[in-house]
């Protein structure tokens, strides 16, 4: 069955740090495989993608994930960490002919000063 | 131009009430979902339409009724509200039945049932 975990509930990191936050997915075939971020009281916003080609993709915010597939992961980055990053990141899966995306039960971010 | 809009925004009520929300995206896409998440942040599908047709219809209590209207239009109606219905709703849409593109969400719908 498809799954994603995202196996850390709650990180805390100080503004200007760098930060990993981390997925692993569980799919049959190639997956498509997204970021959202959700701020508080917010919908949610996609960062970025990956289909195919390079296994590192950028997106919005300065944010990159890179795309492994031995380990099934698929892991989202930021140099450095701006206050405003402060969120709910998800972690999604999706390629299934009924168009469905399974999400991780999300990373909370905090951001110290 | 807000893309996908929901209303209301909050919506408070008594058990065995009957309400509705509604969505409206303005991208024109072909396919619109309804997903539910809980008070632990946890997204799960709940219905999708593609262009009107129902091709998503996940293990949800049929007191939950969608409806499309055209393919711009997705409303849920819940009947005889429960606690366990407490959740925030989220409506999005997509291109297609999401084979390669992406959802576009809605800002969601707060429910609290009393």
């Amino acid at each position: 069955a498809q799954s994603v975990t995202q196996p850390d509930i709650h990180i805390t990191v100080s503004e200007g740090a760098s930060l990993e936050l981390r997925c692993n997915y569980s799919y049959g075939a190639t997956p498509y495989l997204f970021w959202y971020v959700q701020s508080p009281g917010q919908g949610l916003q996609l960062l970025l993608k990956y289909f195919s080609g390079d296994t590192l993709v950028q997106g919005i915010k300065g944010f990159e994930a890179e795309f492994k597939r031995s380990q099934s992961s698929f892991n989202l980055r930021k140099p450095s960490v701006h206050w405003s990053d402060a969120a709910e990141y998800f972690c999604a899966v999706g390629g299934g002919s009924q168009g469905n995306l399974i999400f991780g039960k999300g990373t909370k971010l905090s951001v110290k000063p | 131009d807000t893309a996908v809009s929901q209303t209301p925004k909050y919506l408070v009520t008594q058990m065995g009430n009957d309400k509705s929300i509604k969505c409206e995206q303005n991208l024109g896409h072909d396919t619109m979902y309804w997903y539910k998440q809980d008070s632990k942040k946890f997204l799960k599908i709940m219905f999708s339409y593609n262009n009107k047709e129902l091709i998503i219809n996940e293990t949800v209590p049929n007191r939950f009724s969608p409806k499309s209207p055209d393919k711009a239009h997705l409303n849920l109606h819940i009947n005889s509200l429960e606690l366990g219905d407490s959740a925030v709703y989220f409506c999005a849409s997509s291109p297609r039945p999401l084979e390669s593109g992406e959802l576009f969400f809605g800002e969601g719908s707060r429910l609290t049932v009393l």
